[in-house]
Parts: C-alpha cells; sequence; structure tokens
C-alpha cells in the first residue's frame, strides 16, 4: 500500500524566515511520480512541482527548492525568504505504477504554513 | 496548459435534495477524471475514478447509489449527491487526466456543498 506522511500539521513563521515542510512516502513500487500542491484560502489546489522516482536531482524554483533522497524516502520542500502570499496549506502526493492504482493520487495529510508580517 | 472547470463553484441545498454538480476539461479531452472530497482541514480523499462510456470505479466507503458519476462525454464529469444532508456537506474537487499521460493530473477549482 502507499502512504503519504506529512507529519508538520502547521508551521508558524515570520516573514523572511525560511521554512522546510517535510514529505515521507511509502511504496514497494519502483515507478512513481511525487508531487507538491499548495492550497490557499480559495481552496484551488496550486501544481508547484512533479518528481518521477528516476530523477534524484534538487530542484530550484525562485524562492522555492524540493530535495528528494530515496535513500530516506523523503521529498521534502523549502521556502526561502517567506511571504504572507505563502500561507496556505501544502500538500504532497504520490502516483504509483501499479496496474490497480495507476493514476490515483495519494495525498499526504497537508501542512499548514502561517506566514505573519 | 490544461484547463478544468467545475460548476458551480458553491452551492446551500436543503436536507433531502439532490445536487449536481459538473467537472469540463475545456481545452483538451479527459478519458479519466477524478472525484475528491475534502473535508474543513483534511486531506483530499478520492472518492472515485469516473472513466468515459464506462461505470466509475469507487474508493472503499463511498456509496455508489449516494454519488452518482456520469461520464458521458470525454470533457465532462457529472457527480450527483442525492438525498443530500448535513453530513455530506464538503469540498468536492474534480480533476482529469491527459490520455497517454498517467503521471499528471489537472484540477478544478472545487465546489463547496452547503447542505442545511
Amino acid at each position: 500500500a502507499q502512504k503519504v506522511t506529512q507529519a508538520q500539521t502547521e508551521i508558524s513563521v515570520v516573514e523572511k524566515e525560511d521554512v522546510t515542510l517535510d514529505c515521507v512516502y511509502e511504496t514497494r513500487d519502483t515507478t512513481y511520480y511525487l508531487f507538491w500542491y499548495k492550497q490557499p484560502p480559495s481552496g484551488e489546489l496550486v501544481f508547484l512541482i512533479r518528481r518521477n522516482s528516476f530523477d534524484e536531482q534538487n530542484e530550484i524554483s525562485g524562492r522555492y527548492s524540493w530535495n528528494f533522497q530515496k535513500s530516506t524516502s523523503s521529498f521534502n520542500f523549502t521556502i526561502t525568504a517567506s511571504q504572507v502570499v505563502d500561507s496556505a496549506v501544502y500538500f504532497c502526493a504520490l502516483i504509483v505504477g501499479t496496474t490497480d492504482s495507476w493514476g490515483k493520487l495519494q495525498f499526504g495529510a497537508g501542512t499548514q504554513v502561517v506566514v505573519t508580517p | 496548459g490544461a484547463v478544468v472547470s467545475q460548476h458551480p463553484s458553491w452551492v446551500i441545498c436543503k436536507s433531502g435534495t439532490s445536487v449536481k454538480i459538473e467537472c469540463r476539461s475545456l481545452d483538451f479531452q479527459a478519458t479519466t477524471m477524478f472525484w475528491y472530497r475534502q473535508f474543513p482541514k483534511q486531506s483530499l480523499m478520492l472518492m472515485a475514478t469516473s472513466n468515459e462510456g464506462s461505470k466509475a470505479t469507487y474508493e472503499q466507503g463511498v456509496e455508489k447509489d449516494k454519488f452518482l458519476i456520469n461520464h458521458a462525454s470525454l470533457t465532462l464529469s457529472t457527480l450527483t449527491v442525492t438525498s443530500a444532508h448535513p453530513e455530506d456537506s464538503s469540498f468536492y474537487i474534480c480533476s482529469a487526466r491527459v490520455p497517454g499521460i498517467t503521471n499528471e493530473q489537472f484540477f478544478g477549482p472545487g465546489t463547496r456543498l452547503t447542505v442545511l
């Protein structure tokens, strides 16, 4: 069975601080994809990144960076120099390649990020 | 990019009535769509997988007679909550998958259902 764990329920930071969101996943499949989504108060999911299991390169996009480590089954997300607009719930998610669940997204519980001025 | 719309964006109804939510892929054909439910301060839970031209596949614990899904065309899937009750109040989100690309889904903006 697949599982995504986001142990941090809520993280509060002051603007300009860095914040790291943890994501640990479980799967027996060798082919899988990991995602991060942002859900602001409006509710609409915003896609942030997709990473496949064969690509362990870390990625940076502006103030966002991701650290994928297969050895620890983790796909952590860091926001550098946080801003108030970063306040949202962030979800880590997993798609695996087994026939019976191909294409089904397994979401973590989400981490609420609160950035105060 | 691929755009998915949902209608209505919010709905308030009386207990016992049925509510239909539409999910449309606007600029691509989606043979597969997914329906999720999200209760306040919780994660998204997959309810069912909707395949064009065939019956939907429901996740364990989801009542197929209560949540009717119809995927009659390549751009439209509908979710009907039948005989809605207050406990059905939730945020319903659909997503659509581009044919041949199994590792990506495009999400609709969601529908907030409140049952009085």
